[in-house]
């Protein structure tokens, strides 16, 4: 049974890169079974899926975050990262690490690392 | 981009049957999955593939998808299925998860 983790700094001030780590426990992230993603929501609001990375290193982004957003893979760490560059208070939120089997939608879930941008 | 419309809000009495849908263009092309999240809980994944479930979802859970609309359907409605509901879809011209806006089961 897979379990992610996520951890984080909890602030990020204005303009800065937020970072994120999600630590896979119960399976391999060279697996080719799983897509490893990060969905965020902000508070009070719904889910907004960021973007997946897979085992051969393919990344797949949100149109609307393309540009700032970078999704990594530590194999030997067994961990996968996400950066987003110049964040605003608009990134303000909870973020998700998830693993996906293809289409299947996401099947595991991290409980959640709150992030706020503030100054 | 692809946009999937949910109601914001449905209600139903203990026993009774719940239906929440998502439309969006072209379904019956795409596979959509369905969400579960209690507060303060991350999602948990109901449905996949149109209808199929997960281990551990009752089957209480069904999920159908035709034309432009899928529907998730909770049978036999109880006072823990209250939550927010997810649909979601991948939108293929432009390789990317995109989710609904979410729709509040209430519990009467």
């Amino acid at each position: 049974q897979l379990q992610l983790q996520e951890s984080g700094p909890g602030l990020v001030k204005p303009s800065e890169t937020l970072s994120l780590t999600c630590t896979v426990a119960g399976g391999s992230i060279r697996s080719s079974l799983y897509y490893w993603g990060w969905i965020r929501q902000p508070p009070g609001k719904g889910l907004e899926w960021i973007g997946s990375i897979y085992e051969t290193g393919t990344t797949y982004y949100h149109p609307s975050l393309k540009g700032r957003v970078t999704i990594s893979m530590d194999t030997s760490k067994n961990q996968f990262s996400l950066k987003v560059a110049s964040v605003t208070a608009a990134d303000t939120a909870v973020y998700y690490c998830t693993a996906s089997e293809a289409a299947q939608g996401h099947g595991y879930w991290g409980q959640g690392a709150l992030l706020i941008v503030s100054s | 981009s692809f946009v999937l419309t949910q109601p914001p809000s449905v209600s139903v009495a203990p026993g009774e049957t719940a239906r929440i849908t998502c439309g969006g263009p072209n379904f019956e092309s795409k596979s959509v999955n369905w969400y579960q999240q209690k507060p303060g809980q991350a999602p948990v994944l109901v449905i996949y593939y149109d209808s199929d479930r997960p281990s551990g979802i009752p089957e209480r859970f069904s999920g159908s998808n035709s034309g432009n609309t899928a529907t998730l359907t909770i049978s036999r409605v109880e006072a823990g299925d209250e939550a927010d509901y997810y649909c979601q879809v991948w939108d293929s011209t432009s390789d990317h998860w995109v989710f609904g806006g979410g729709t509040k089961l209430t519990v009467l």
